[in-house]
């Protein structure tokens, strides 16, 4: 199994420019997540889906959009990136239990 | 809302045990994790305390006390790969997600 996998791995963009950073599990997990990491402030959560086809707003929700493709996939869209918007972000999944498995990140940056 | 608090950096010799705290204030409580994350890697999953008392993993336990809305990550035999950031999270409900402290960056010193 490859777990949690998201791609791409770095990417570069310019203010105002959009992207979608992909996640896909292959563990059959019925929930997912998007979280940005920045320096001394943890993770944050952006958005989840508690199941497919459904999605809810977390923490810090401004500037992003996700969709919950199927049960593997859960993309999160920048429409419009602001250099605020620089950060790691990681995707996860989980069953109902409390054990968070996390993808390898992507590392953007925003100028 | 909730609230964690963990202190921001602990250092400590290879082979001595050390203690990361951490409180936390939320409306509801339904356990308390505890994550892994080397420097560049993803965050890991360590262990998990619903009930008070301890957990005992290998080198690593966790504790919790849901009386004083506490608990800590106790980790012993240090090794220099222990050194990494160390999180706590917990959930207010079975419906909501894991809120995240700001993590304990642990430097392990010979």
């Amino acid at each position: 199994n490859a777990g949690v996998t998201q791609t791409p791995k770095f990417q570069v963009l310019k203010t105002g420019q959009s992207m979608t950073l992909q996640c896909a599990q292959d563990m059959n997990h019925n929930s997912m997540y998007w979280y940005r990491q920045d320096p001394g402030m943890g993770l944050r959560l952006i958005y989840y889906s508690a199941s497919e086809g459904t999605t809810d707003k977390g923490e810090v929700p401004n500037g992003y959009n996700v969709s919950r493709l199927n049960k593997r996939e859960f993309s999160l869209r920048l429409e419009s990136a602001a250099p605020s918007q620089t950060s790691v972000y990681f995707c996860a999944s989980s069953t109902d239990q409390p054990k968070r498995n996390f993808g390898p990140g992507t590392r953007l940056t925003v100028l | 809302g909730q609230s964690l608090e963990q202190p921001s950096e602990v250092t400590a010799v290879e082979g001595a045990i050390v203690q990361i705290n951490c409180t936390y204030q939320t409306s509801g409580f339904y356990g308390l994790s505890w994550y892994q994350q080397h420097d560049g890697g993803a965050p890991t999953f360590l262990s998990y305390n619903a009930l008070d008392g301890l957990e005992e993993t290998g080198r690593f336990s966790s504790f919790l006390s849901r009386s004083d809305s506490y608990g800590y990550l106790l980790l012993q035999e240090l090794q220099m790969k222990d050194s990494a950031s160390y999180f706590c999270a917990v959930r207010e409900s079975g419906n909501t997600p894991l809120v995240f402290g700001k993590g304990t960056r642990l430097s392990v010193i010979a």
